[in-house]
Protein backbone atom coordinates (compact mmCIF):
# COMPACT_ATOMS: atom_id res chain seq x y z
CA UNK A 1 0.00 0.00 0.00
CA UNK A 2 1.66 3.12 -1.20
CA UNK A 3 1.54 6.48 0.79
CA UNK A 4 0.98 7.97 -2.48
CA UNK A 5 -2.11 7.96 -4.21
CA UNK A 6 -2.97 8.56 -7.66
CA UNK A 7 -6.42 8.36 -9.75
CA UNK A 8 -6.37 4.70 -11.50
CA UNK A 9 -6.93 6.40 -14.61
CA UNK A 10 -7.62 9.58 -16.32
CA UNK A 11 -9.08 10.07 -19.85
CA UNK A 12 -9.50 13.14 -22.80
CA UNK A 13 -9.65 13.00 -26.23
CA UNK A 14 -6.60 13.99 -28.31
CA UNK A 15 -5.48 17.73 -28.38
CA UNK A 16 -7.22 17.99 -24.63
CA UNK A 17 -5.38 18.59 -21.46
CA UNK A 18 -5.33 16.11 -18.38
CA UNK A 19 -3.86 16.25 -14.76
CA UNK A 20 -2.86 13.06 -12.79
CA UNK A 21 -2.45 14.53 -9.13
CA UNK A 22 -0.10 12.78 -6.53
CA UNK A 23 -1.28 13.23 -2.68
CA UNK A 24 0.94 12.33 0.12
CA UNK A 25 1.75 13.91 3.24
CA UNK A 26 3.76 16.83 5.27
CA UNK A 27 6.28 13.79 6.13
CA UNK A 28 6.88 13.04 2.76
CA UNK A 29 6.11 15.37 -0.31
CA UNK A 30 5.60 18.12 1.36
CA UNK A 31 9.90 17.80 2.10
CA UNK A 32 11.01 16.25 -0.64
CA UNK A 33 11.19 16.15 -4.34
CA UNK A 34 8.75 14.47 -6.57
CA UNK A 35 9.90 12.75 -9.63
CA UNK A 36 7.46 11.56 -12.57
CA UNK A 37 7.96 8.04 -14.25
CA UNK A 38 6.71 7.76 -17.89
CA UNK A 39 6.23 3.82 -18.63
CA UNK A 40 4.66 2.05 -22.01
CA UNK A 41 3.68 -1.97 -21.64
CA UNK A 42 6.47 -4.38 -21.95
CA UNK A 43 9.14 -1.39 -21.09
CA UNK A 44 10.87 0.08 -18.42
CA UNK A 45 10.10 3.68 -16.71
CA UNK A 46 11.21 6.52 -18.21
CA UNK A 47 12.11 9.45 -16.48
CA UNK A 48 9.63 12.33 -17.45
CA UNK A 49 10.14 15.01 -14.24
CA UNK A 50 12.33 15.60 -12.07
CA UNK A 51 12.84 17.64 -8.79
CA UNK A 52 8.92 18.78 -9.11
CA UNK A 53 9.42 20.67 -12.56
CA UNK A 54 11.56 20.08 -14.28
CA UNK A 55 11.96 17.94 -17.41
CA UNK A 56 15.24 15.93 -18.97
CA UNK A 57 16.15 16.92 -22.26
CA UNK A 58 14.07 15.26 -25.23
CA UNK A 59 10.81 15.23 -22.67
CA UNK A 60 8.30 17.79 -24.68
CA UNK A 61 7.08 21.46 -22.78
CA UNK A 62 4.01 19.61 -23.07
CA UNK A 63 4.61 17.55 -19.46
CA UNK A 64 4.79 20.07 -17.09
CA UNK A 65 5.37 19.38 -13.41
CA UNK A 66 4.01 21.29 -9.80
CA UNK A 67 3.86 20.91 -6.31
CA UNK A 68 1.91 22.05 -3.32
CA UNK A 69 1.60 21.05 0.05
CA UNK A 70 1.26 17.88 -0.01
CA UNK A 71 0.52 16.93 -3.42
CA UNK A 72 2.02 17.08 -6.61
CA UNK A 73 0.53 17.50 -10.28
CA UNK A 74 1.37 16.18 -13.57
CA UNK A 75 -0.04 18.34 -16.32
CA UNK A 76 0.19 17.11 -19.89
CA UNK A 77 -1.24 19.09 -22.62
CA UNK A 78 -1.57 18.94 -26.65
CA UNK A 79 -2.93 15.05 -25.91
CA UNK A 80 -1.84 12.69 -28.10
CA UNK A 81 -2.63 8.93 -28.78
CA UNK A 82 1.45 8.41 -28.13
CA UNK A 83 1.04 9.52 -24.76
CA UNK A 84 -1.21 6.70 -23.54
CA UNK A 85 1.10 5.01 -20.54
CA UNK A 86 1.26 4.97 -16.98
CA UNK A 87 2.50 7.35 -14.76
CA UNK A 88 3.92 7.37 -11.47
CA UNK A 89 5.13 9.54 -9.43
CA UNK A 90 8.09 8.94 -6.70
CA UNK A 91 9.51 10.43 -3.69
CA UNK A 92 12.77 9.54 -1.43
CA UNK A 93 10.80 9.38 1.91
CA UNK A 94 12.80 10.21 4.45
CA UNK A 95 11.13 9.28 7.31
CA UNK A 96 10.85 5.77 5.71
CA UNK A 97 14.31 5.73 4.16
CA UNK A 98 12.85 4.00 1.61
CA UNK A 99 11.71 5.03 -2.43
CA UNK A 100 8.29 5.45 -2.72
CA UNK A 101 5.95 5.35 -6.14
CA UNK A 102 2.63 6.56 -6.56
CA UNK A 103 0.27 3.35 -7.40
CA UNK A 104 -0.07 4.68 -10.79
CA UNK A 105 -2.35 6.35 -13.48
CA UNK A 106 -3.12 5.55 -16.68
CA UNK A 107 -3.49 7.99 -19.23
CA UNK A 108 -6.49 6.83 -21.81
CA UNK A 109 -6.05 8.93 -25.15
CA UNK A 110 -10.07 8.69 -25.95
CA UNK B 1 25.80 5.41 -24.21
CA UNK B 2 24.81 5.79 -20.89
CA UNK B 3 23.32 2.01 -19.85
CA UNK B 4 22.56 -0.46 -17.38
CA UNK B 5 21.95 -4.21 -18.52
CA UNK B 6 20.22 -6.40 -15.73
CA UNK B 7 20.95 -10.24 -16.10
CA UNK B 8 20.54 -13.16 -13.94
CA UNK B 9 16.84 -13.99 -13.77
CA UNK B 10 14.84 -16.81 -14.22
CA UNK B 11 12.91 -19.53 -12.90
CA UNK B 12 13.18 -21.30 -9.57
CA UNK B 13 11.25 -22.82 -6.59
CA UNK B 14 9.95 -21.34 -3.86
CA UNK B 15 12.29 -21.48 -1.02
CA UNK B 16 15.07 -21.18 -3.96
CA UNK B 17 17.99 -18.10 -4.53
CA UNK B 18 19.46 -16.12 -7.33
CA UNK B 19 21.70 -13.70 -7.68
CA UNK B 20 20.79 -11.00 -10.26
CA UNK B 21 23.44 -8.78 -11.61
CA UNK B 22 23.44 -5.22 -13.66
CA UNK B 23 26.26 -3.60 -15.45
CA UNK B 24 26.54 0.00 -16.17
CA UNK B 25 28.46 1.78 -18.50
CA UNK B 26 29.18 4.51 -20.33
CA UNK B 27 28.71 6.89 -16.43
CA UNK B 28 30.78 7.08 -13.52
CA UNK B 29 28.87 4.83 -11.77
CA UNK B 30 30.64 4.84 -8.57
CA UNK B 31 29.21 8.24 -7.68
CA UNK B 32 25.79 7.43 -7.35
CA UNK B 33 23.36 5.43 -4.74
CA UNK B 34 22.12 2.58 -7.08
CA UNK B 35 18.23 1.02 -6.90
CA UNK B 36 16.75 -1.84 -7.76
CA UNK B 37 12.93 -1.55 -8.64
CA UNK B 38 10.52 -4.26 -9.36
CA UNK B 39 7.10 -4.87 -10.91
CA UNK B 40 4.98 -7.78 -10.82
CA UNK B 41 2.69 -8.97 -13.05
CA UNK B 42 -0.15 -6.32 -14.19
CA UNK B 43 1.06 -4.10 -10.89
CA UNK B 44 3.34 -1.43 -10.23
CA UNK B 45 6.80 -0.19 -9.52
CA UNK B 46 7.66 -1.26 -6.08
CA UNK B 47 11.33 0.11 -4.76
CA UNK B 48 13.50 -2.96 -3.60
CA UNK B 49 16.58 -1.97 -2.79
CA UNK B 50 19.32 1.14 -2.69
CA UNK B 51 22.56 1.53 -1.66
CA UNK B 52 25.64 4.36 -1.41
CA UNK B 53 28.27 5.05 -3.01
CA UNK B 54 30.79 3.13 -1.29
CA UNK B 55 28.29 0.16 0.26
CA UNK B 56 28.19 1.68 3.48
CA UNK B 57 24.30 2.94 3.53
CA UNK B 58 21.73 0.00 2.67
CA UNK B 59 18.08 0.32 2.84
CA UNK B 60 15.54 -2.73 1.92
CA UNK B 61 11.63 -2.33 1.52
CA UNK B 62 10.32 -3.89 4.68
CA UNK B 63 9.42 -7.08 2.63
CA UNK B 64 12.64 -8.56 1.76
CA UNK B 65 14.54 -7.26 4.65
CA UNK B 66 16.44 -10.31 6.19
CA UNK B 67 16.07 -12.04 2.48
CA UNK B 68 17.79 -10.02 -0.18
CA UNK B 69 21.00 -8.43 -0.69
CA UNK B 70 21.92 -5.45 -2.67
CA UNK B 71 26.08 -5.29 -3.11
CA UNK B 72 28.40 -3.42 -5.45
CA UNK B 73 31.52 -4.07 -7.16
CA UNK B 74 32.56 0.00 -8.14
CA UNK B 75 35.45 -1.82 -10.24
CA UNK B 76 33.67 -3.90 -11.72
CA UNK B 77 30.69 -1.04 -12.27
CA UNK B 78 28.10 -3.58 -10.98
CA UNK B 79 25.22 -3.57 -9.06
CA UNK B 80 23.53 -6.99 -7.78
CA UNK B 81 20.92 -8.60 -5.69
CA UNK B 82 21.27 -11.66 -3.93
CA UNK B 83 17.85 -13.11 -3.28
CA UNK B 84 17.31 -15.67 -0.88
CA UNK B 85 14.06 -17.53 0.21
CA UNK B 86 12.08 -16.36 -2.45
CA UNK B 87 8.46 -16.30 -2.50
CA UNK B 88 5.37 -16.30 -4.99
CA UNK B 89 5.58 -12.88 -4.69
CA UNK B 90 8.47 -11.90 -5.50
CA UNK B 91 7.71 -12.78 -9.18
CA UNK B 92 8.65 -9.61 -10.88
CA UNK B 93 10.54 -7.66 -13.78
CA UNK B 94 13.24 -6.32 -11.40
CA UNK B 95 15.17 -3.09 -13.21
CA UNK B 96 18.87 -1.67 -11.89
CA UNK B 97 17.76 2.40 -11.47
CA UNK B 98 20.61 5.13 -11.34
CA UNK B 99 20.45 8.78 -10.72
CA UNK B 100 22.85 10.75 -13.22
CA UNK B 101 24.59 13.92 -13.54
CA UNK B 102 21.18 15.70 -14.05
CA UNK B 103 19.60 15.06 -10.73
CA UNK B 104 20.62 13.17 -8.03
CA UNK B 105 17.05 13.34 -6.67
CA UNK B 106 15.10 10.74 -9.47
CA UNK B 107 16.44 7.52 -11.24
CA UNK B 108 17.38 8.81 -15.11
CA UNK B 109 18.73 5.44 -16.41
CA UNK B 110 17.45 2.57 -16.02
CA UNK B 111 18.17 -1.23 -17.63
CA UNK B 112 15.45 -3.02 -19.49
CA UNK B 113 14.95 -5.53 -16.39
CA UNK B 114 15.17 -8.83 -16.23
CA UNK B 115 12.23 -11.75 -15.06
CA UNK B 116 12.20 -13.20 -11.85
CA UNK B 117 9.43 -16.04 -11.61
CA UNK B 118 9.12 -17.97 -8.32
CA UNK B 119 6.78 -21.24 -9.10
CA UNK B 120 6.85 -24.46 -8.67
Amino acid sequence: QSVLTQPPSVSAAPGQRVTISCSGSSSNIGNTYVSWYQQFPGTAPKLLIYENNKRPSGIPDRFSGSKSGTSATLGITGLQTGDEADYYCGIWDTRLSAYVFGTGTKVIVL
Amino acid sequence: EVQVVESGGGLVQPGGSLRLSCAASGFTFSIYWVTWVRQAPGKGLEWVASIKQDGSEIFYVDSVKGRFTISRDNAKNSLYLQMNSLRAEDTAVYYCASPSHMTLHAFDIWGQGTLVTVSS
